[in-house]
């Protein structure tokens, strides 16, 4: 159980084109899912917590018109990244929450590497 | 000063040692402790989830919480070389359901 899925794993794009990511909670209902980015050998940066429709809470430093978030509904969360640019090649993950009354645990999805040419 | 401190590693040992990550953290506030598996270009696993001091055992893991000392720790026993990977402490508090990650330990095991 608790598996969440993440689709692409992998996309290559040009320049000031725009990218969706997909995040899907398969065998649970997500109330709350977070898009994190990570660079290679650091940790996880949180860069927004959604919630199923309301709009997403950024974190400081974020642009949120360039990382549009949509959680449509308790199973599907997207990221896109618009007008995407070289700086913004890194690997992008999702989580999801099962609900508040799971303590905080967060299951993730396998990765999407951006790479802006 | 960071809230979470991991050791970052890299950390190399045989196949078959014991294995001890740790993580300290300042903030008393932290209620829920968690570590996370991530092998290379993939997402993070949950391993393991505590909330309380003590040990919780899950085959040949085991995590500690000390809350007294604010310090939780991952013990591997007999590792194997599929144990290569990035473990990362991560801890949560309130209903946010947000996380605060440590840097992630590398782990090397080899054969």
């Amino acid at each position: 159980g608790a598996v969440v899925s993440q689709h692409p794993s992998w996309v290559i794009c040009k320049s000031g084109t725009s990218v969706k990511i997909e995040c899907r909670s398969l065998d649970f209902q997500a109330t709350t899912m977070f898009w994190y980015r990570q660079f290679p050998k650091q940790s996880l940066m949180l860069m927004a917590t959604s919630n199923e429709g309301s709009k997403a809470t950024y974190e400081q430093g974020v642009e949120k018109d360039k990382f549009l978030i949509n959680h449509a509904s308790l199973t599907l969360s997207t990221l896109t990244v618009t007008s995407a640019h070289p700086e913004d090649s890194s690997f992008y993950i999702c989580s999801a929450r099962p609900g508040e009354g799971a303590k905080n645990i967060q299951y993730f999805g396998a990765g999407t590497r951006l790479s802006v040419l | 000063q960071k809230e979470v401190e991991q050791d970052p590693g890299p950390l190399s040992v045989p196949e078959g040692a014991i294995v001890s990550l740790n993580c300290t953290y300042s903030n008393s506030a932290f209620q829920y402790f968690m570590w996370y598996r991530q092998y290379s270009r993939k997402g993070p696993e949950l391993l393991m989830y505590t909330y309380s001091s003590g040990n919780k055992e899950d085959g040949r893991f085991t995590a500690q919480v000390d809350k007294s000392s604010k310090y939780i720790s991952l013990f591997i026993r007999d590792s194997q070389p599929s144990d290569s990977a990035t473990y990362l402490c991560a801890l949560g508090s309130g209903n946010t359901g947000k996380l605060i990650f440590g840097q992630g330990t590398t782990l090397q095991v080899k054969p």
